[in-house]
Protein backbone atom coordinates (compact mmCIF):
# COMPACT_ATOMS: atom_id res chain seq x y z
CA UNK A 1 0.00 0.00 0.00
CA UNK A 2 1.10 3.52 -0.89
CA UNK A 3 2.29 5.50 2.54
CA UNK A 4 1.75 9.29 2.75
CA UNK A 5 3.13 10.79 6.05
CA UNK A 6 2.85 14.40 7.28
CA UNK A 7 5.41 15.25 9.93
CA UNK A 8 2.14 17.06 12.60
CA UNK A 9 -1.24 16.35 13.00
CA UNK A 10 -1.92 19.10 14.63
CA UNK A 11 -0.21 22.69 15.13
CA UNK A 12 -0.22 25.87 16.47
CA UNK A 13 1.75 28.70 15.68
CA UNK A 14 1.81 32.61 16.48
CA UNK A 15 1.37 35.23 13.64
CA UNK A 16 4.34 36.24 11.54
CA UNK A 17 5.96 32.55 12.62
CA UNK A 18 7.88 30.57 10.05
CA UNK A 19 6.18 27.30 9.32
CA UNK A 20 7.92 24.09 7.86
CA UNK A 21 4.94 21.10 6.87
CA UNK A 22 6.85 18.15 5.74
CA UNK A 23 5.72 15.38 3.66
CA UNK A 24 6.91 12.43 2.83
CA UNK A 25 5.51 8.90 0.53
CA UNK A 26 7.21 5.28 -0.07
CA UNK A 27 6.41 4.88 -3.37
CA UNK A 28 9.00 6.70 -5.78
CA UNK A 29 6.03 8.76 -7.11
CA UNK A 30 6.98 11.60 -9.09
CA UNK A 31 3.86 14.15 -8.61
CA UNK A 32 3.55 15.39 -5.28
CA UNK A 33 0.40 17.97 -4.50
CA UNK A 34 -0.27 20.67 -0.94
CA UNK A 35 -3.72 21.35 -0.51
CA UNK A 36 -5.52 22.70 1.80
CA UNK A 37 -9.09 21.98 3.13
CA UNK A 38 -11.67 24.79 4.59
CA UNK A 39 -15.51 24.09 5.43
CA UNK A 40 -17.50 25.08 1.99
CA UNK A 41 -14.08 25.74 0.29
CA UNK A 42 -13.10 22.00 -0.27
CA UNK A 43 -9.86 21.12 -1.83
CA UNK A 44 -7.86 23.57 -3.19
CA UNK A 45 -4.63 23.58 -4.58
CA UNK A 46 -1.46 25.25 -3.32
CA UNK A 47 1.58 23.98 -5.33
CA UNK A 48 2.69 20.68 -6.89
CA UNK A 49 5.92 19.20 -7.64
CA UNK A 50 6.24 16.82 -11.00
CA UNK A 51 10.17 15.76 -9.78
CA UNK A 52 12.45 16.89 -7.70
CA UNK A 53 13.63 20.53 -7.85
CA UNK A 54 10.55 21.42 -9.94
CA UNK A 55 7.22 23.07 -8.77
CA UNK A 56 4.07 24.39 -10.35
CA UNK A 57 2.05 27.00 -8.71
CA UNK A 58 -2.05 25.94 -7.96
CA UNK A 59 -4.72 27.80 -7.72
CA UNK A 60 -3.72 29.66 -4.22
CA UNK A 61 0.25 29.98 -3.86
CA UNK A 62 0.36 33.70 -2.50
CA UNK A 63 2.34 33.30 1.18
CA UNK A 64 3.31 29.73 0.73
CA UNK A 65 6.47 28.16 -0.61
CA UNK A 66 7.53 24.44 -1.45
CA UNK A 67 10.90 22.80 -1.85
CA UNK A 68 11.74 19.16 -2.89
CA UNK A 69 15.22 18.63 -2.47
CA UNK A 70 14.56 14.23 -2.46
CA UNK A 71 12.19 12.37 -4.42
CA UNK A 72 10.59 11.32 -1.19
CA UNK A 73 9.71 14.31 0.57
CA UNK A 74 7.46 17.45 -0.43
CA UNK A 75 8.01 20.44 1.82
CA UNK A 76 4.83 23.15 2.62
CA UNK A 77 6.86 26.83 3.84
CA UNK A 78 4.58 29.17 5.40
CA UNK A 79 7.18 32.40 5.39
CA UNK A 80 5.14 34.46 7.70
CA UNK A 81 2.36 32.80 8.86
CA UNK A 82 -0.91 34.14 9.33
CA UNK A 83 -4.77 33.91 11.26
CA UNK A 84 -6.08 33.12 7.39
CA UNK A 85 -3.70 30.70 6.60
CA UNK A 86 -5.42 28.53 9.73
CA UNK A 87 -6.92 25.43 7.77
CA UNK A 88 -6.57 21.79 7.35
CA UNK A 89 -3.36 20.96 4.93
CA UNK A 90 -3.31 17.79 2.99
CA UNK A 91 -0.24 16.13 1.11
CA UNK A 92 -0.92 13.77 -1.67
CA UNK A 93 0.79 11.59 -4.02
CA UNK A 94 -0.45 9.99 -7.15
CA UNK A 95 -0.16 6.71 -8.86
CA UNK A 96 0.48 5.76 -12.51
CA UNK A 97 -3.25 5.11 -12.44
CA UNK A 98 -4.01 8.67 -11.68
CA UNK A 99 -5.20 7.84 -7.96
CA UNK A 100 -4.38 9.94 -5.43
CA UNK A 101 -3.09 9.02 -1.94
CA UNK A 102 -2.98 11.35 0.96
CA UNK A 103 -1.44 11.51 3.82
CA UNK A 104 -3.25 12.02 7.38
CA UNK A 105 -3.50 16.29 6.90
CA UNK A 106 -1.90 18.79 9.61
CA UNK A 107 -4.53 21.10 11.06
CA UNK A 108 -2.66 24.26 11.41
CA UNK A 109 -3.99 27.11 13.52
CA UNK A 110 -2.36 30.10 13.40
CA UNK A 111 -3.23 32.46 16.55
CA UNK B 1 -12.01 26.16 -16.70
CA UNK B 2 -12.03 23.33 -15.14
CA UNK B 3 -14.64 23.06 -12.34
CA UNK B 4 -16.79 20.05 -10.33
CA UNK B 5 -20.17 20.96 -8.96
CA UNK B 6 -21.16 19.12 -6.00
CA UNK B 7 -24.71 21.22 -5.48
CA UNK B 8 -26.01 18.90 -2.19
CA UNK B 9 -23.75 20.25 1.25
CA UNK B 10 -25.42 17.47 2.83
CA UNK B 11 -27.60 14.68 2.36
CA UNK B 12 -29.32 12.26 4.74
CA UNK B 13 -30.43 8.54 3.94
CA UNK B 14 -32.27 6.14 5.93
CA UNK B 15 -29.71 2.40 6.57
CA UNK B 16 -30.60 0.22 3.81
CA UNK B 17 -32.03 2.79 1.07
CA UNK B 18 -30.39 3.48 -1.72
CA UNK B 19 -28.00 6.72 -1.97
CA UNK B 20 -26.86 8.90 -4.47
CA UNK B 21 -24.20 11.63 -4.37
CA UNK B 22 -24.29 14.13 -7.45
CA UNK B 23 -21.03 15.38 -8.80
CA UNK B 24 -21.05 17.36 -12.78
CA UNK B 25 -18.22 18.80 -14.04
CA UNK B 26 -17.00 21.21 -16.55
CA UNK B 27 -13.46 20.40 -18.38
CA UNK B 28 -11.77 21.41 -21.54
CA UNK B 29 -10.64 17.51 -22.87
CA UNK B 30 -11.15 13.95 -21.70
CA UNK B 31 -12.20 13.90 -17.98
CA UNK B 32 -10.63 11.68 -15.64
CA UNK B 33 -13.01 11.20 -12.87
CA UNK B 34 -12.60 10.69 -9.40
CA UNK B 35 -14.62 9.81 -6.05
CA UNK B 36 -12.66 10.00 -2.56
CA UNK B 37 -14.25 9.87 1.30
CA UNK B 38 -13.06 11.36 4.22
CA UNK B 39 -13.84 10.41 7.60
CA UNK B 40 -13.66 12.30 10.41
CA UNK B 41 -10.45 13.28 11.32
CA UNK B 42 -8.81 11.44 8.42
CA UNK B 43 -7.21 12.01 5.27
CA UNK B 44 -8.95 10.84 1.77
CA UNK B 45 -9.68 7.59 0.41
CA UNK B 46 -10.04 6.86 -2.95
CA UNK B 47 -13.07 5.58 -3.92
CA UNK B 48 -13.02 5.06 -7.87
CA UNK B 49 -12.51 6.38 -11.06
CA UNK B 50 -13.61 6.56 -14.33
CA UNK B 51 -10.47 7.12 -16.82
CA UNK B 52 -12.17 5.33 -20.17
CA UNK B 53 -14.53 2.30 -20.99
CA UNK B 54 -17.44 1.33 -19.33
CA UNK B 55 -19.71 4.38 -18.20
CA UNK B 56 -20.61 2.31 -15.08
CA UNK B 57 -17.76 1.91 -13.02
CA UNK B 58 -17.50 0.30 -9.57
CA UNK B 59 -15.36 0.81 -6.54
CA UNK B 60 -14.20 0.08 -3.13
CA UNK B 61 -16.93 -0.49 -0.02
CA UNK B 62 -20.24 -1.15 -2.51
CA UNK B 63 -19.81 1.74 -4.08
CA UNK B 64 -20.15 2.68 -7.90
CA UNK B 65 -20.83 5.50 -10.11
CA UNK B 66 -22.38 6.71 -13.86
CA UNK B 67 -20.15 8.60 -16.12
CA UNK B 68 -22.91 10.78 -18.39
CA UNK B 69 -21.13 12.83 -20.89
CA UNK B 70 -23.98 14.26 -22.40
CA UNK B 71 -25.12 15.47 -18.87
CA UNK B 72 -21.29 15.90 -17.89
CA UNK B 73 -22.41 14.34 -14.48
CA UNK B 74 -20.72 11.59 -12.58
CA UNK B 75 -22.93 10.61 -9.32
CA UNK B 76 -21.72 8.06 -6.58
CA UNK B 77 -24.21 5.56 -5.85
CA UNK B 78 -24.92 2.77 -3.47
CA UNK B 79 -28.07 0.34 -3.92
CA UNK B 80 -27.97 0.02 -0.12
CA UNK B 81 -26.33 2.47 2.67
CA UNK B 82 -25.09 1.61 5.65
CA UNK B 83 -24.42 3.63 8.81
CA UNK B 84 -20.88 3.50 7.97
CA UNK B 85 -20.85 5.37 4.75
CA UNK B 86 -21.34 8.70 7.27
CA UNK B 87 -18.70 10.73 5.74
CA UNK B 88 -17.40 13.71 3.51
CA UNK B 89 -17.61 13.01 -0.03
CA UNK B 90 -15.63 14.26 -2.96
CA UNK B 91 -15.51 14.84 -6.01
CA UNK B 92 -12.77 15.43 -8.43
CA UNK B 93 -11.82 15.89 -12.06
CA UNK B 94 -8.57 15.97 -13.87
CA UNK B 95 -8.24 17.96 -17.11
CA UNK B 96 -6.54 15.44 -19.89
CA UNK B 97 -3.58 15.40 -20.35
CA UNK B 98 -3.16 18.45 -17.64
CA UNK B 99 -1.43 17.34 -14.41
CA UNK B 100 -4.21 19.37 -11.99
CA UNK B 101 -6.82 18.07 -10.12
CA UNK B 102 -10.12 19.78 -9.22
CA UNK B 103 -12.22 18.96 -6.67
CA UNK B 104 -16.02 19.44 -5.57
CA UNK B 105 -16.79 21.30 -2.24
CA UNK B 106 -17.34 17.96 -0.75
CA UNK B 107 -20.98 16.77 0.35
CA UNK B 108 -21.50 15.28 3.57
CA UNK B 109 -23.26 11.98 3.68
CA UNK B 110 -25.26 11.01 6.65
CA UNK B 111 -26.95 7.61 6.97
CA UNK B 112 -29.75 7.59 9.90
CA UNK B 113 -30.09 4.32 11.86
Amino acid sequence: DVKVTQSSRYLVKRTGEKVFLECVQDMDHENMFWYRQDPGLGLRLIYFSYDVKMKEKGDIPEGYSVSREKKERFSLILESASTNQTSMYLCATITWGNEQYFGPGTRLTVT
Amino acid sequence: AQSVAQPEDQVNVAEGNPLTVKCTYSVSGNPYLFWYVQYPNRGLQFLLKYITGDNLVKGSYGFEAEFNKSQTSFHLKKPSALVSDSALYFCAVRDDPGNQFYFGTGTSLTVIP
